[in-house]
């Protein structure tokens, strides 16, 4: 079946970077645009950005841009997302999420969610 | 960036109730808003995209409608399973924006 499956638990120091792994599997990973969106606690869902995985093109949330870099690797299906500058209020839910088609962005598949927290 | 207001933030009802959530936009996004619910603890499923096609799988008791500046969500018969959380998020521009999310509860 069609799914999206991220990289575990991450703790880290103030100031530090993390870099968390989706990998796709069921469908075509050239063929939908992959997000990433995050929820620290008790907080609304933010969207980071996208990537083509089709050809690496991205869009980031101008909030995050210079700290956040997704990238892909086609040879495994896999889309990462790096986050630098690490602070306290980037202690998060990470997701990655496809997008549902070329129409709507929707998000229909989403990963199991990574969480990230950061320390001093 | 667009915001995004969700009413109500929680809500209690019965079984077989008639519920609606609505998210009014800070500007128009006529009918580019997504509806999504979470369980705790695990990852949204899409329920509605385009403002008022349901995903495939989803029951028909859920419901979107609405275009511009207000748009709303209804459950027309309230089922135990529904208990979640529901978060609208608009497309129209980047970023991408969701509503806090309305909580749903069984009275």
């Amino acid at each position: 079946q069609m799914q999206l499956v991220q990289s575990g638990a991450e703790v880290k120091k103030t100031g530090s970077s993390v870099k968390i792994s989706c990998k796709a599997s069921g469908y075509t990973f050239t063929s939908r645009l992959l997000h990433w969106v995050r929820q620290a606690p008790g907080q609304a869902f933010e969207w980071m950005g996208w990537i083509t995985p089709f050809n690496g093109n991205t869009n980031y949330a101008q909030k995050l841009q210079g700290r956040v870099t997704i990238t892909r690797d086609r040879s495994i299906n896999t889309a990462y997302m790096e986050l630098s500058s690490l602070r306290s209020e980037d202690t998060a839910m990470y997701f990655c999420a496809r997008s549902k088609g070329s129409g709507p962005v929707a998000f229909d598949i989403w990963g199991q969610g990574t969480m990230v927290t950061v320390s001093s | 960036d667009i915001q995004m207001t969700q009413s109500p933030s929680s809500l209690s009802a019965s079984v077989g109730d008639r519920v609606t959530i609505t998210c009014r936009a800070s500007q128009d996004i006529s009918n580019y808003l997504n509806w999504y619910q979470q369980k705790p603890g695990k990852a949204p499923k899409l329920l509605i995209y385009d403002a008022s096609y349901l995903e495939i799988g989803v029951p028909s008791r859920f419901s979107g409608s609405g275009s511009g500046t207000v748009l709303t969500f209804t459950i027309s018969s309230l089922q135990p399973e529904d208990i979640a959380t529901y978060y609208c998020q608009q497309y129209d521009n980047v970023p991408y924006t969701f509503g806090q999310g309305t909580k749903l509860e069984i009275k």
